[in-house]
């Protein structure tokens, strides 16, 4: 059971490419998120996807699109990469709606240059 | 929306003591507040939430208490050990759909 898998796990980009992480879940949870950590300022929501077919901006949504692929899988993508966007990205699962456990990845660790 | 602050943010302890990590929240319709560590290299993982119908629960060396009147809670870890050091994050949710505020995350060192 793999539970939250992301690719690629190490990404360096230029300023102005553009990329895709790639999450998938095996739990059949019903919702799935992006968040992005750094320094001192936690874990932040950029999407979010509360059930297939639907997904929202959480609270750092600026320069990514995000898709609900099928319900286990949910894509990020950065269309024109900048330097703010140098971070580690989180994928994670939830069962669904109801407040719950939430399952991480392994984490993405993307620098740009 | 939902803010939740943690403190301190690095914390050192000697093997065997113990430690407390404090968090507040601002949103009263919040109704549960999970912790997660992060080991170096990892995903967080969840170690222990509490409901906001609950004051206290345990789980062997760690405890969680909630104070919904003053909006904070805690975590407890008691007899720490070396493999303890990692990232503590508190959480803080409730309402509608799920969209889990985090703490800025608080860095464990126990000392041997």
């Amino acid at each position: 059971n793999a539970g939250v898998t992301q690719t690629p796990k190490f990404q360096v980009l230029k300023t102005g490419q553009s990329m895709t992480l790639q999450c998938a879940q095996d739990m059949n949870h019903n919702s799935m998120y992006w968040y992005r950590q750094d320094p001192g300022m936690g874990l932040r929501l950029i999407y979010y996807s509360a059930s297939e077919g639907t997904t929202d901006k959480g609270e750092v949504p600026n320069g990514y699109n995000v898709s609900r692929l099928n319900k286990r899988e949910f894509s990020l993508r950065l269309e024109s990469a900048a330097p703010s966007q140098t971070s580690v990205y989180f994928c994670a699962s939830s069962v669904g709606q109801v407040v719950n456990t939430i399952y991480f990845g392994e984490g993405s660790w993307l620098t740009v240059v | 929306g939902e803010n939740v602050e943690q403190h301190p943010s690095t914390l050192s302890v000697q093997e065997g003591d113990s430690a407390v990590i404090k968090c507040t929240y601002s949103d009263s319709a919040s109704n549960y507040f999970p912790w997660y560590k992060q080991e170096l290299g990892k995903g967080p993982q969840l170690i222990i939430d509490i409901r906001s119908n609950v004051g206290e629960k345990k789980d062997q060396r760690i405890a969680v208490t909630l104070n919904k009147t003053a909006k904070h809670f805690s975590l407890h870890i008691t007899e720490t050990q070396p493999e303890d050091s990692a990232v503590y994050f508190c959480a803080a949710s409730g309402g509608g759909y799920q969209k889990v505020t985090f703490g800025t995350g608080t860095k464990l060192q126990v000392i041997p």
